[in-house]
Order: C-alpha cells, then structure tokens, then sequence
C-alpha cells in the first residue's frame, strides 16, 4: 500500500543551523507530496506542496524538492529559528484519491 | 471567513458515554474529512462527505462512531460508549475540489480523554 516514512525525532537545533528532515514515500503511482507543520496545541497547516517530479515546494524559507528516482521530499532550511520549533508531517495524495497519507511527524526544537 | 473551525478544542469524559464534536467548514466547500490523530503519530484518515454525502469509512471507524453533514455544511461526529482507546485528537478537514491536487485546511482539533 501507499506509506510515507520520516525520521524519527526529536531533531534539536541551534537557532540559525541548517535543518534536513528525511521523508521517503511508497506508492503506486505519482501522487502528490505535501509538509504540513502543527505547532503546539495548534492543527494542521500546509508548509508546501509538490504536484511532480522534479518540482521544489518552498515557504517561508523551508523547501523540499519531490525525487522521483529516490522517492523522497526532504524538508531543508538553511537558518532555523526558535519560532520554527514544532512537529513537521510529510504526506502524499494519489491522483485518484482524496485522501492524505501521513508519516508519523517529526518534532523539531530549536535551541536559542 | 476564519477558516476551519472545531468546537469543543477539549472534552474529558468517562468511559461509556456518548460524545459528540462540531465542524464548520470553511464556507463553500464540498469536501470534508475527518482524521484521527493518536499521541506521536501522524493523522489517520477516518472518513469524508462530498456536499452531504458520506462517500468512505475507513476500518478505523468502528460501529460506535457515527458522521453526519446534513445540507452538506457543518458536520458532526459521534462517538458511542467511548473507550479509552478513543482517546486522541480528532482533526477535521475541508478542501474545495477543483482538481485532484486541492489543499485540505485542518482545524484545531478536539482532544477527547477519556477516563
């Protein structure tokens, strides 16, 4: 079946450090990939979006680059900041489908 | 309009009773979805309504739990004789489809515990 994999966190940073996030997905076909970020005792918002292979998603400084050959969407920043601090999720969507397919998140703290 | 919006954010209650959580989508929308999110995991697809229809359950969504979107506008779920394995977060969605690739907005959530 269709399955998203991130690495396990937490993930503790330096303000102004470079962060990398893993995410690997397996799926059937080309689906669309997404990072949403959840601050705490906050829901779900949309960081950025890939729709295929090859696109780069970015805002607010992060970005992520959807690898077809690799099957991955890595989450990059080159500077984090404290206000950055919060459990990312990466998730696919088939073509077909209207349903997301989350990984299990990754909290990332970052440290004055 | 200020997005999606759940209401109660918390709700506690004993083990055998009934609860029910509200979800007012963002305004036009025709798609909403629910989704179940356990401590450290990522949120788990429960169900979704197309305008008033109620078109998927997933097998996460036992007997005990119920949807609802009458007139195909705010929605309500129902959990029956709670558990305490239903304690989580329960996220709900709203999306306007115009292609496959639409953007689904998350509320806040309700956490339920149940005690």
């Amino acid at each position: 079946g269709n399955s998203v994999t991130q690495m396990e966190g937490p993930v503790t940073l330096s303000e102004e450090a470079f962060l990398t996030i893993n995410c690997t997905y397996t799926a059937t076909g080309y689906p669309s990939l997404f990072w949403y970020v959840q601050y705490p005792g906050e829901g779900l918002q949309l960081l950025l979006k890939a729709t295929k292979a090859d696109d780069k998603g970015s805002n607010k400084g992060f970005e992520a680059t959807y690898r077809k050959e690799t099957t991955s969407f890595h989450l990059e920043k080159g500077s984090v900041q404290v206000s950055d601090s919060a459990v990312y999720f990466c998730a696919l969507l088939m073509d077909s489908s209207y349903k997301l397919i989350f990984g299990s998140g990754t909290r990332l703290l970052v440290r004055p | 309009d200020t997005g999606v919006s759940q209401d109660p954010r918390h709700k506690i209650t004993k083990r055998g009773q009934n609860v029910t959580f509200r979800c007012d989508p963002i305004s036009e929308h025709n798609r909403l979805y629910w989704y179940r999110q356990t401590l450290g995991q990522g949120p788990e697809f429960l169900t979704y309504f197309q305008n008033e229809a109620q078109l998927e359950k997933s097998r996460l969504l036992s007997d005990r739990f119920s949807a609802e979107r009458p007139k195909g506008s705010f929605s309500t779920l129902e959990i029956q004789r709670t558990e305490q394995g239903d304690s989580a977060m329960y996220l709900c969605a709203s999306s306007l489809v115009r292609d496959m690739n639409t953007e689904a907005f998350f509320g806040q959530g309700t956490r339920l515990t149940v005690v």
